[in-house]
């Protein structure tokens, strides 16, 4: 069965520094990776994703994400932070006909300081 | 994009009673929606799969029977928490897939048992 390990529960990052967010996967076949963000109270927003292709994906808001099969790992990285970046951030891998099946890692929370 | 809409927001109800949460593709059908839960500061944990006009599939632990999940159309499915108790307080998401490469989650449902 597949995994996904964050293992920052949360990160402090101030304004205007870079950041780049941890996710490893563990997944038997070619994964189908995620990453979504949350505000409080709210549904997921899908930030961006990898199929197959070029393994550095762009996103929305100025995100990326770099797939590297040899670390099992598809880490967020943003150059730079703004204070509504401050949210929830779940890195997920997809399984299932389609791939909509998702497994979710626990989270990391991204608090921005002035 | 695709939009996934949920009602209601959040509710409050007595234990005992059974509370309905709908989930509707306003643009788009869909051919599986899925029912995850999520404890505060906790990922979310997929409840069911259920594709239109057939029974839905429940994950090992989820009492099929006290989580009742219909989805009678390509736009609509509903998840009936029956005989509701304060351990089933939670916030209860949605996603819709249309069978392309991404699941588009609903705002949530933010239920507290009394």
């Amino acid at each position: 069965a597949q995994s996904v390990t964050q293992p920052d529960i949360h990160i402090t990052v101030s304004e205007g520094a870079s950041l780049e967010l941890r996710c490893n996967y563990s997944y038997g076949a070619t994964p189908y990776l995620f990453w979504y963000v949350q505000s409080p109270g709210q549904g997921l927003q899908l930030l961006l994703k990898y199929f197959s292709g070029d393994t550095l994906v762009q996103g929305i808001k100025g995100f990326e994400a770099e797939f590297k099969r040899s670390q099992s790992s598809f880490n967020l990285r943003k150059p730079s932070v703004h204070w509504s970046d401050a949210a929830e951030y779940f890195c997920a891998v997809g399984a299932g006909s389609g791939y909509s099946t998702l497994t979710f890692g626990k989270g990391t929370m991204l608090l921005v300081s002035p | 994009g695709a939009v996934v809409s949920q009602h209601p927001s959040w509710v409050i109800c007595k234990s005992g009673t059974s509370v309905k949460i709908e989930c509707r593709s306003l643009d788009f059908q869909a051919t599986t929606m899925f029912w995850y839960r999520q404890f505060p500061k906790q990922s979310l944990m997929l409840m069911a799969t259920s594709n239109e006009g057939s029974k839905a599939t429940y994950e090992q632990g989820v009492e099929k029977d006290k989580f009742l999940i219909n989805h009678a159309s390509l736009t609509l499915s509903t998840l009936t928490v029956t005989s509701a108790h304060p351990e089933d307080s939670s916030f209860y998401i949605c996603s819709a897939f249309t069978g392309g490469t991404e699941a588009f989650f609903g705002q949530g449902t933010r239920l507290t048992v009394v």
